[in-house]
């Protein structure tokens, strides 16, 4: 079985500060990890994800995740945050092939101030 | 190219009644998913169709739901007697290529239930 956990269902930075947004997964099988974001009033919309390429991904709007194996993280960040970057953010993890589900994590919003 | 859509973008339904939520995937994805989020909690799958096939329903909370996908094109999910547990967000995604994981997978704005 596979699960993600979001560590903090709210985080709030300064505009201009790092956003870090934390995602542990367990997988009994290698991992495809993916992190969507939703913004107010609109659907799920995929940020990055991980297939097992590169350990460093990056995605759009200037944010990125690293997937390390040995700690079983894929945490987002952002060096800069900007006040569109408010959203409500989540991890989700895949089996590695195409008949499983993908899972997600509660979500973690960022808040984001000026 | 249109993306994932779905209707209605907001129903409120007395319990006990049915409603039927509708989903038009992009055109050309053989992979039709549906997921629901109740208040405060994970976004949890429900189904997989491939064309017409369900290739997985294990998420499918009892057999007040019924998902369809006639011809392999659109979706629907009825949920008939309605009950107010039953109250989410439902999404619909599709992805183009069958058996290969890594392929994005497209979500559409969801379809706001809310039961009273």
């Amino acid at each position: 079985a596979q699960s993600v956990t979001q560590l903090g269902s709210h985080v709030s930075v300064s505009e201009g500060a790092l956003v870090l947004l934390r995602c542990n997964y367990s997988s009994s099988v290698p991992p495809y990890l993916f992190w969507y974001v939703q913004y107010p009033n609109q659907g799920l919309q995929l940020l990055l994800k991980y297939t097992s390429a590169a350990t460093l991904v990056k995605g759009i709007n200037g944010f990125e995740a690293e997937f390390k194996k040995s700690e079983t993280s894929f945490h987002l960040t952002k060096p800069s945050a900007h006040m569109s970057d408010a959203a409500e953010y989540f991890c989700a993890v895949r089996g590695p092939t195409g008949f499983q589900k993908l899972v997600f994590g509660t979500g973690t919003r960022l808040l984001v101030s000026p | 190219e249109a993306g994932v859509t779905q209707f209605p973008s907001h129903s409120v339904i007395e319990k006990g009644q049915t409603v039927t939520l509708r989903c038009d995937p992009i055109s050309g994805h053989d992979n039709l998913y549906w997921y629901r989020r109740v208040m405060g909690k994970e976004i949890k799958f429900l189904l997989h169709f491939v064309k017409e096939s369900k290739q997985d329903e294990s998420g499918m909370p009892n057999n007040r739901f019924l998902a369809e996908r006639t011809g392999g094109t659109y979706s629907t999910l009825k949920v008939q007697p309605a009950e107010l547990e039953d109250s989410g967000v439902y999404f619909c995604a599709s992805s183009q290529q069958f058996g290969s994981a890594g392929n994005t997978i497209y979500f559409g704005e969801g379809s706001w239930l809310t039961v009273v």
